[in-house]
C-alpha cells in the first residue's frame, strides 16, 4: 500500500525517558513534516524537511530532534520526556512545500 | 502570525442534510488545504485549494483568496462524514509554515 506509516502507534513511557518515533513514506514525496496534536485537537507543525534538509523548525524544545536519513524517512527523537509531551504526533509528506499533505496514522504518546 | 478561524465550531446534522463550513484567514495565503479527521484520528487530505473551486463527489470547496475565506460544502451528508474538519493555510511570504484552524466538529446522525 502506498502511504505514510508511523511506528509505534501507541507509546507509554515514564518521565525522563528517551524515545523515538519512526516515519516512512512510499509516495515518492520530497518533503516531510512532524506535527503535534494536543488534547484539544489543535494541530501545530514542529519540523519540516525538504530533500533531507531542515526547512521549518518551529519553537520546539531542543529535547526534540528530527533526523532524516533519506527522503523517505523522517524520525523524531525525544529526550528527557515530560508530562506535557503527551499528545498525538503526526508525520506527513508532500511533493514540494506548497502541495497537499498526506498524513500518517499518528502516534499517541503518553508520559506518566 | 496569520490567524485562522473556522466556523461553526460544532455542527450536528441529520443524514442527508447539506452543510457549509467556513474558514477565514487574516492575511494573504499561497496555500490552503482542507482536512477531515475521522473519529479514529486519521487525517485525510480533502482539497488543496489556494484559490478557485474544486469538487470531489459530495464534497466541494471554494476559496476566495482576495476576500480571505474558504468554504467547504458537504451535500447529502452521511454518518461517515462525522469527524473534525480542519482548514490549514500558509501565509504568503515564503515561510511555508502551515497554520491550522481549530476545526469544525461534525456529527451526522442516522
Amino acid at each position: 500500500d502506498t502511504a505514510v506509516s508511523q511506528t509505534p502507534k501507541y507509546l507509554v513511557t515514564q518521565m525522563g525517558n528517551d524515545k523515538s518515533i519512526k516515519c516512512e513514506q512510499n509516495l515518492g514525496h520530497d518533503t516531510m513534516y512532524w506535527y503535534k496534536q494536543d488534547s484539544k485537537k489543535f494541530l501545530k507543525i514542529m519540523f519540516s524537511y525538504n530533500n533531507k534538509e531542515l526547512i521549518i523548525n518551529e519553537t520546539v524544545p531542543n529535547r526534540f530532534s528530527p533526523k532524516s536519513p533519506d527522503k523517505a524517512h523522517l524520525n523524531l527523537h525525544i529526550n528527557s520526556l515530560e508530562l506535557g509531551d503527551s499528545a498525538v504526533y503526526f508525520c506527513a509528506s508532500s511533493q514540494g512545500v506548497q502541495r497537499g499533505q498526506y498524513f500518517g496514522p499518528g502516534t499517541r504518546l503518553t508520559v506518566t | 502570525g496569520i490567524q485562522v478561524e473556522q466556523s461553526p465550531p460544532d455542527l450536528i446534522l441529520q443524514e442527508g442534510a447539506n452543510s457549509t463550513l467556513r474558514c477565514n484567514f487574516s492575511d494573504s495565503v499561497n496555500n490552503l488545504q482542507w482536512f477531515h479527521q475521522n473519529p479514529w484520528g486519521q487525517l485525510i487530505n480533502l482539497f488543496y485549494i489556494p484559490s478557485g473551486t474544486k469538487q470531489n463527489g459530495r464534497l466541494s470547496a471554494t476559496t476566495v483568496a482576495t476576500e480571505r475565506y474558504s468554504l467547504l460544502y458537504i451535500s447529502s451528508s452521511q454518518t461517515t462524514d462525522s469527524g473534525v474538519y480542519f482548514c490549514a493555510v500558509e501565509e504568503t511570504g515564503g515561510s511555508y509554515i502551515p497554520t491550522f484552524g481549530r476545526g469544525t466538529s461534525l456529527i451526522v446522525h442516522p
